[in-house]
């Protein structure tokens, strides 16, 4: 099993590029969701799916929309960059309520 | 919502030595609580958690202890290694099965 991949694993976008950043899992997962590390800040939650076919809102989901394309595979994309954005993304997955979030390698984004 | 704290942002410890990371979390109702390790480069890694039902939990050189009056849990690493460094978070869980996470504690430890 792979775990959790996420692809890709460095990225620069100039102000206003948009990007789609992409997570899939192969352990049969509920749950997948994303977050983003800044300094100093730990991880701070993106958006979140609970289940095949829905998605909600986390800590800080403006300028992020999300798709969860099927059961394995969740996208994170921004519309139109900015610096702010810069950061360290993850994807994770768990399968439900109170077990471990397995995490991928992260996504390196800078936004110029 | 659920705030959690995490303190300190950094420790030194001499291999041998014990390490202790402190997190208080505000809402009562959080009742799962893990902790997670991530060396330079990865994504964390859970390394040991606790449910509100229980006190302590060891797994070999880690322990973490809970006291749900204070809300307030800590991790300990006993007979510290060099590969115990890296930066180490805490989490609560708030429900709808989202984790909030402390702001990390990065541990080095000096051979």
């Amino acid at each position: 099993n792979a775990g959790v991949t996420q692809t890709p694993k460095f990225q620069v976008l100039k102000t206003g590029q948009s990007m789609t950043l992409q997570c899939a899992q192969d352990m049969n997962h509920n749950s997948m969701y994303w977050y983003r590390q800044d300094p100093g800040m730990g991880l701070r939650l993106i958006y979140y799916s609970a289940s095949e076919g829905t998605t909600d809102k986390g800590e800080v989901p403006n300028g992020y929309n999300v798709s969860r394309l099927n059961k394995r595979e969740f996208s994170l994309r921004l519309e139109s960059a900015a610096p702010s954005q810069t950061s360290v993304y993850f994807c994770a997955s768990n399968a439900g309520t109170h077990n471990e979030q397995f995490f991928g390698p992260g996504t390196r984004l800078t936004v110029l | 919502g659920e705030n959690v704290e995490q303190h300190p942002s950094t420790l030194s410890v001499q291999e041998g030595d014990s390490a202790v990371i402190k997190c208080t979390y505000s809402d009562s109702a959080s009742n799962y609580f893990p902790w997670y390790k991530q060396e330079l480069g990865k994504g964390p890694q859970l390394i040991i958690d606790i449910r509100s039902n229980v006190g302590e939990k060891k797994d070999q050189r880690i322990a973490v202890t809970l006291n749900k009056t204070a809300k307030h849990f800590s991790l300990h690493i006993t007979e510290t290694q060099p590969e115990d460094s890296a930066v180490y978070f805490c989490a609560g869980f708030t429900g709808f099965q989202k984790l909030v996470f402390g702001t990390g504690t990065r541990l080095l430890v000096s051979p």
